[in-house]
C-alpha cells in the first residue's frame, strides 16, 4: 500500500506569490495534518482536517489556509509569501483521534 | 518555555553503547509519540505511548505520566541509528495537534 504521498517534492518561489502544497492520505485514513518545520527546529503544527472539517489550526497567520477534499486528500495554500516561509512542509494521516500519525516526504518550500 | 524539552539536543556515540534520550513536557497529556527523521527530512513513527512501556527490537520507550517524563533508548546501537529523534505529545481535546520538541541529533560512530 503507498503511503502518504505530498506534490511537489521541491518548490522555490519569490516573495510576494502564492504556493498549493499537495497531500495524498493512506487509504482509509480521514484525518490529515500539516505542520511547518523550519531547519533546525522540530515541526510546528498547522492544520488538521478530519471529514473534511477543520478541526484544529496552529499559531499561523491568515495567509495559510488549507482545505480536505472527499477523497480525504488535502490542499495548504500559502498566501503573500515571506522569507520566513521557507520550511519543510509535512503532511501526516492517520484514521482519526488516538491512532498514530503516518508522515509523508514533505514538501521543501524556498522563498526567495 | 517549551511546552516539550528534549535532552540531549547532540548525541554521540560509539557502536554498540546503550543510548537514552530524555523527553520532558509540561501539559497534560493523550498520548506521546517517539519519531526518527533521517536527512532529507522524511518522519517515521516509531511508537505511541499513553502509559508504561514498549519495546521494538532494540527500541525501548517509556513514559511517567506522574513526572510528565519519557525516554528512548536504544540497545546495541548501529551508524545506522544515526538521524534525529523527536518527541511530540497530544495536548488531548477534540482536535489532533502534536507539539514536538526541537529534537535529538543522534550520531553512532562506527
Amino acid at each position: 500500500d503507498a503511503g502518504v504521498t505530498q506534490s511537489p517534492t521541491h518548490l522555490i518561489k519569490t516573495r510576494g506569490q502564492h504556493v498549493t502544497l499537495r497531500c495524498s492520505p493512506i487509504s482509509g485514513h480521514k484525518s490529515v495534518s500539516w505542520y511547518q518545520q523550519v531547519l533546525g527546529q522540530g515541526p510546528q503544527f498547522i492544520f488538521q482536517y478530519y471529514e473534511k472539517e477543520e478541526r484544529g489550526r496552529g499559531n499561523f497567520p491568515d495567509r495559510f489556509s488549507a482545505r480536505q477534499f472527499p477523497n480525504y486528500s488535502s490542499e495548504l495554500n500559502v498566501n503573500a509569501l515571506l522569507l520566513g516561509d521557507s520550511a519543510l512542509y509535512l503532511c501526516a494521516s492517520s484514521l482519526g483521534r488516538g491512532f498514530t500519525q503516518y508522515f509523508g516526504p514533505g514538501t521543501r518550500l524556498l522563498v526567495l | 518555555k517549551n511546552e516539550v524539552e528534549q535532552s540531549p539536543q547532540n548525541l554521540t556515540a560509539q557502536e554498540g553503547e546503550f543510548i537514552t534520550i530524555n523527553c520532558s513536557y509540561s501539559v497534560g497529556i493523550s498520548a506521546l509519540h517517539w519519531l526518527q527523521q533521517h536527512p532529507g527530512g522524511g518522519i517515521v513513527s516509531l511508537f505511541m505511548l499513553s502509559s508504561g512501556k514498549k519495546k521494538h527490537g532494540r527500541l525501548i520507550a517509556t513514559i511517567n505520566i506522574q513526572e510528565k517524563h519519557s525516554s528512548l533508548h536504544i540497545t546495541a546501537s548501529h551508524p545506522r541509528d544515526s538521524a534525529v529523534y523527536i518527541c511530540a505529545v497530544n495536548s488531548g481535546g477534540s482536535n489532533y495537534k502534536l507539539t514536538f520538541g526541537k529534537g535529538t541529533l543522534l550520531t553512532v560512530n562506527p
